[in-house]
């Protein structure tokens, strides 16, 4: 499945580096999220961005900050992180519409290690 | 806030056997999507439930929604190796923002 692209798929970085990850989605979708899945939360939702427009966060700490060109990309700059933000960051696009809710397509994951 | 439960959190079987796993919201839902990861993978999506009472067959899978829109199950019928995963369940609750809240998931070994 390509609908859905993430690079790099694994990165280690230290906690003073600044990275940023990349999602493209190519289903001509309308909204893209970041979710963030460890062993301790399965699937945790940071980020959603509806026509572009940051529609939800969920109480993210600054050291992750989303970006949204345009609706078929999307980032998550890192910087300074800590070693607990060590998990896999999976990007997922969806088709909304008025009170609908769409399947969800997921991308293969950045597998991030912070030393 | 809206919580979405999954149990068993694991559960081995032998190829062959039965599987369930359940999910429950701590709030009334709108529609509920069904997803599995296989090991080293990604979700993928596999069914959503919006009526109450729904059931949905996909060979082997059995999917169900609660009478009152707050459970839904899946029933796997004579697991073999090829469904080792994680099954997730999604809820939305529509009166808790138009968001899907994902259950913690129940991880599935099948021993050959």
């Amino acid at each position: 499945e390509t609908g859905v692209t993430q690079t790099p798929r694994h990165l280690v970085m230290g906690m003073t580096n600044k990275k940023s990850l990349k999602c493209e989605q190519h289903l001509g979708h309308n909204a893209m999220y970041w979710y963030k899945q460890s062993a301790k939360k399965p699937l945790e939702l940071m980020f959603v961005y509806n026509f572009k427009e940051q529609t939800e966060n969920n109480s993210v700490p600054s050291r992750f900050s989303p970006e949204c060109p345009n609706s078929s990309h999307l980032f998550l700059h890192l910087h300074t992180l800590q070693p607990e933000d060590s998990a896999l960051y999976l990007c997922a696009s969806s088709q909304e519409g008025l009170g609908l809710v769409s399947e969800q397509y997921f991308g293969p994951g950045t597998r991030l290690t912070v030393t | 806030g809206q919580q979405v439960m999954q149990i068993p959190q694991y559960q081995h079987v032998q190829e062959g056997e039965d599987f369930t796993t359940y999910c429950n919201s701590s709030t009334t839902l709108s529609n509920i999507q069904w997803y599995k990861q296989r090991p080293g993978g990604h979700p993928v999506f596999l069914i959503q439930l919006v009526k109450s009472g729904e059931v949905k067959k996909q060979k082997r899978l059995t999917f169900q929604f609660g009478e009152a829109k707050k459970n839904s199950s899946l029933h796997i019928t004579a697991t073999q190796t090829t469904d080792v995963g994680t099954y997730f369940c999604a809820g939305l609750d529509n009166n808790a923002g138009n968001m899907l809240t994902f259950g913690g998931g129940t991880r599935l070994m099948v021993k050959p």
